[in-house]
This record gives C-alpha cells, sequence and structure tokens, in this order.
C-alpha cells in the first residue's frame, strides 16, 4: 500500500511507551469530536469519540481529552504496539447549523519502534 | 454487517477525460459524505447527503464535480472534466444520523485517482 501521509508531523515513540498525540480544533461552535486512525492504502478508522459536554473518555488503550477553553484535543495511547504505526486525525463535528460537518484536521504520523 | 464498498479501488485517466466513482453505504445510514484526500493531507469534505438530500457542498468545484444520491442509498461522485491536481484518493463515508447529533462516521477504502 501507498503511504498515506508523507508530509505529516511525526511522532515516534518505543514500543510499550504511551503516546499522546494533540490536535488543535478551529470552530468553538463544534460539539462532537472523533479520532481516526488511517493505515497505508485505508480509509479512516473509528477509534474514539467524545462530546463537547465531557472532557474525557476512555476506551480499551485509548484516551481522548478535550479542553474546549483552548479548543484542543487530545488522544492517549497506552502501552503502543507496532500495529498502531498509522497516521491519526482527528475529526470535529459541527451541529450549529444542524448541518453536522465533519471536518477533519491534518494528522499526525505515528511510528511504533521495535 | 457489511461496511461502506466503494468502486473502482484505483483509477488512471488522462487529464480532460471523465471518471465516476460510486459509492453504497451501510444499510440504513442517513447520511453520506464524499470526500477528497490530496496526498499528505487529511480528507476534505467535499459533498454531504442526508437521505437523497444535499446537505452541503460549499467545498464542491461544480464546475467540474457533480454527485447524486438519487433513491437515498448509493451515491456517484462524477468528475468532468478531470484535472492534473484531481489526483487523490476519494473516500465514501455513510454515519447513523440522530435527531439531535451526529454520530461516527464509517469509511470505505476509497479510490485512488491518478489523472495523467
Amino acid at each position: 500500500g501507498e503511504s498515506v501521509g508523507l508530509h505529516l508531523p511525526t511522532l515516534s515513540v518505543q514500543e510499550g511507551d504511551n503516546s499522546i498525540i494533540n490536535c488543535a480544533y478551529s470552530n468553538s461552535a463544534s460539539d462532537y469530536f472523533i479520532w481516526y486512525k488511517q493505515e497505508s492504502g485505508k480509509g479512516p478508522q473509528f477509534i474514539i469519540d467524545i462530546r463537547s459536554n465531557m472532557d474525557k473518555r476512555q476506551g480499551q488503550r485509548v484516551t481522548v481529552l478535550l479542553n474546549k477553553t483552548v479548543k484542543h484535543l487530545s488522544l492517549q495511547i497506552a502501552a503502543t504496539q507496532p500495529g498502531d504505526s498509522a497516521v491519526y486525525f482527528c475529526a470535529e463535528n459541527n451541529g450549529e447549523d444542524s448541518s453536522y460537518k465533519l471536518i477533519f484536521g491534518s494528522g499526525t504520523r505515528l511510528l511504533v519502534r521495535p | 454487517e457489511a461496511g461502506v464498498a466503494q468502486s473502482p479501488r484505483y483509477k488512471i485517466i488522462e487529464k480532460r477525460q471523465s471518471v465516476a466513482f460510486w459509492c453504497n453505504p451501510i444499510s440504513g445510514h442517513a447520511t453520506l459524505y464524499w470526500y477528497q484526500q490530496i496526498l499528505g493531507q487529511g480528507p476534505k469534505l467535499l459533498i454531504q447527503f442526508q437521505n437523497n438530500g444535499v446537505v452541503d457542498d460549499s467545498q464542491l468545484p461544480k464546475d467540474r464535480f457533480s454527485a447524486e444520491r438519487l433513491k437515498g442509498v448509493d451515491s456517484t461522485l462524477k468528475i468532468q472534466p478531470a484535472k492534473l491536481e484531481d489526483s487523490a484518493v476519494y473516500l465514501c463515508a455513510s454515519s447513523k444520523r440522530g435527531q439531535t447529533m451526529n454520530t461516527e462516521a464509517f469509511f470505505g477504502q476509497g479510490t485512488r485517482l491518478t489523472v495523467v
């Protein structure tokens, strides 16, 4: 498969360490946020979501933190594994005008060193 | 449950030719999105349908791109005529929209278009 993000910011971590990927979103009216994982040659895959009435949500090995004050979102991956290597995108959903457009950020490439 | 299906998987055309992409969303999903993803960038929303109506097409280059979802299920995206800068992966996604808020969108594998 081909590479998804040749010029994206890259985070390199050692296998077993924790990873933190950050995202700044643009619209203060956005009320729903999603983290997606995209592997080479594949479409984005849902990881975890969070609504604006929460500031933290945990899944299996992943945690999303939302700071609405500074419009910042982060994805924490515990005990990072080689299979976590991919490009990660945050997406915001603005329901202000009821259109619920899903807008993606620019992405971060995660490389896991064995 | 079957995922979002897209075809073709790959397409190579010459500039000024036409091309069409097809998408079959997950059964029961009312919202359908078409995204363009240029290499090294995040997906960019082109058009969003709610059933068979267009909710947003503000980023669709309407002089050359068109999309339809006639029966509120399958959708096609067409480019006519294609330009070199249209080379990208075209992603289709669908979601089960609630009455007051949206839910996660599920993506197909995409169609990689190369315009030469």
